[in-house]
């Protein structure tokens, strides 16, 4: 069975210091995407970065940044020079190979310290 | 351009009553998911509608039905309530272009539904 793991419920971090969210997951195929999405207090969801499987580069978003390693299967989000407006609760997604189902981790809460 | 919007934000029923939640997509797309996100959980994906078909089904008893219009526009209604559905129950859309199941989702707001 495909499974998000997202270990860290809660995480804090000083404005302006950099974070790092964990995320792994489990699938036998070999092309797949990945998804960090991010829930702040007001509840709408938007999506932070996305990482397909296949591109060696670690993708990058501004502030945001992964660290993808396939073998591991570890896909974990750095957010830089935090701001206040980081927080939320952050969780990766996996949609499901050949359907349209999205699995995703229990997420992360993250506090933003000033 | 309107993002995805949901109706009602807030409902409170009873147990043993029926639900009705509707959902506009973002312009121009024509798919919709929906899930249920309990409370510090993540959301789990209940069901998708294409072409106003079901087109994907997550683990959940047929208590839980949709539709999908012409419009594109989604209801998802849930029967004979329990206290365990209470949840905020969030809308997907997502766009006909693109790598078809790894489509970016936008999100609605959700609805926040209580049962007593």
């Amino acid at each position: 069975a495909q499974t998000v793991t997202q270990s860290q419920p809660e995480m804090s971090v000083q404005e302006a210091e950099t974070v790092t969210l964990s995320c792994t997951y489990d699938t036998s195929e070999s092309d797949y995407y990945l998804f960090w999405y991010k829930q702040p207090p007001s509840r709408q969801m938007i999506l932070v970065i996305r990482q397909e499987a296949y591109k060696q580069q670690n993708a990058t978003e501004n502030r945001f940044s992964v660290n993808f390693q396939k073998a591991a299967k570890s896909f974990s989000l750095k957010i830089s020079d935090s701001q206040l407006g980081d927080a939320a609760m952050y969780f990766c997604a996996f949609p499901t190979s050949g359907t349209y189902k999205y699995i995703f981790g229990t997420g992360t809460r993250l506090k933003v310290l000033a | 351009d309107a993002g995805v919007t949901q109706s009602p934000t807030h409902l409170i029923k009873t147990r043993g009553q029926q639900v009705t939640l509707r959902c506009s997509p973002k312009s121009g797309h024509d798919t919709v998911s929906w899930y249920q996100q309990a409370l510090g959980q993540g959301p789990q994906f209940i069901f998708q509608y294409y072409e106003e078909e079901e087109r994907q089904r997550g683990n959940f008893p047929d208590r839980f039905s949709g539709h999908q219009f012409p419009n594109y526009s989604s209801e998802l209604n849930v029967n004979a309530l329990l206290l365990g559905d209470s949840a905020l129950y969030l809308c997907a859309s997502s766009s006909p272009w693109g790598p078809g199941p790894y489509n970016e989702q936008f999100f609605g707001p959700g609805t926040r539904l209580t049962v007593l």
